[in-house]
């Protein structure tokens, strides 16, 4: 699985667009990058994957250039409540793969009124 | 979406005795389902990797015989941590993945913060 690198902490306000940018340069080709969200004592929850370009739903976008030694998550307007710790993971998750997830320090985001 | 049960949230046991954590897909079939650790401020690290109908996979430096793990059906995968000691205190999470869902499909339950006093 290739390593990461994520900021060990952000901050940011309510209402701004946040961006985490994650270092994968050794990611193969096969490889999805995944970003989870975890809240203190909760379990992580699952944010968005792409493989390149763009990718968009209603919680976050994921901007992935075209050499993918990088991907940005970006979160519109947070709030308060998008305080957790973001990880992102760098894998091949087939469906019919049963490996478990390698997940590296996380970027502890801390959204501030 | 696929949901994953783990029960309890929280347990309080005895230095010495044993706790059994329980993990449930409920709705989806799992035949693989995976056990992971958090300490305070750290990140998870994976323990073992729970087969349906087979032995564990335990992650190096993880005793097998400490970390009991059973996966008797398709839905229901148990970690039994056994003689625990107050250095057996975390947060132990599980995941199970609906295969059908590619890599989206890797699903965490809530976790059981364990203290061992």
């Amino acid at each position: 699985l290739a390593k990461t690198t994520q900021p060990i902490s952000m901050d940011s306000y309510e209402g701004q667009e946040v961006n985490i940018t994650c270092s994968h340069n050794n990611i193969a080709t096969n490889d999805y990058i995944t970003w989870y969200q975890q809240f203190p004592s909760q379990g992580p929850r699952f944010i968005i994957q792409g493989y390149k370009t763009k990718v968009t739903n209603e919680v976050a976008s994921l901007f992935i250039p075209a050499d993918r030694k990088s991907s940005t998550l970006s979160l519109p307007r947070v709030s308060l409540s998008d305080t957790a710790v973001y990880y992102c993971l760098v894998g091949f998750y087939s469906g019919g793969g049963a490996d478990g997830l390698t997940f590296g320090k996380g970027t502890h985001l801390i959204i501030q009124p | 979406g696929a949901v994953v049960s783990q029960h309890p949230s929280r347990v309080i046991c005895k230095s010495g005795t044993s706790v059994k954590i329980e993990c449930r897909s409920l709705d989806f079939q799992a035949t693989t389902m995976f056990w992971y650790r958090q300490f305070p401020k750290q990140s998870l690290m994976l323990m073992a990797t729970s087969n349906e109908g087979s032995k564990a996979t335990y992650e190096q430096g993880v005793e097998k015989d400490k970390f009991l793990i059973n996966h008797a059906s398709l839905t229901l995968s148990t970690l039994t941590v056994t003689s625990a000691h107050p250095e057996d205190s975390s947060f132990y999470i599980c995941s199970a993945r609906d295969t059908g869902r590619g890599g989206v499909g890797y699903t965490f339950g809530s976790g059981t913060r364990l203290t061992v006093v």
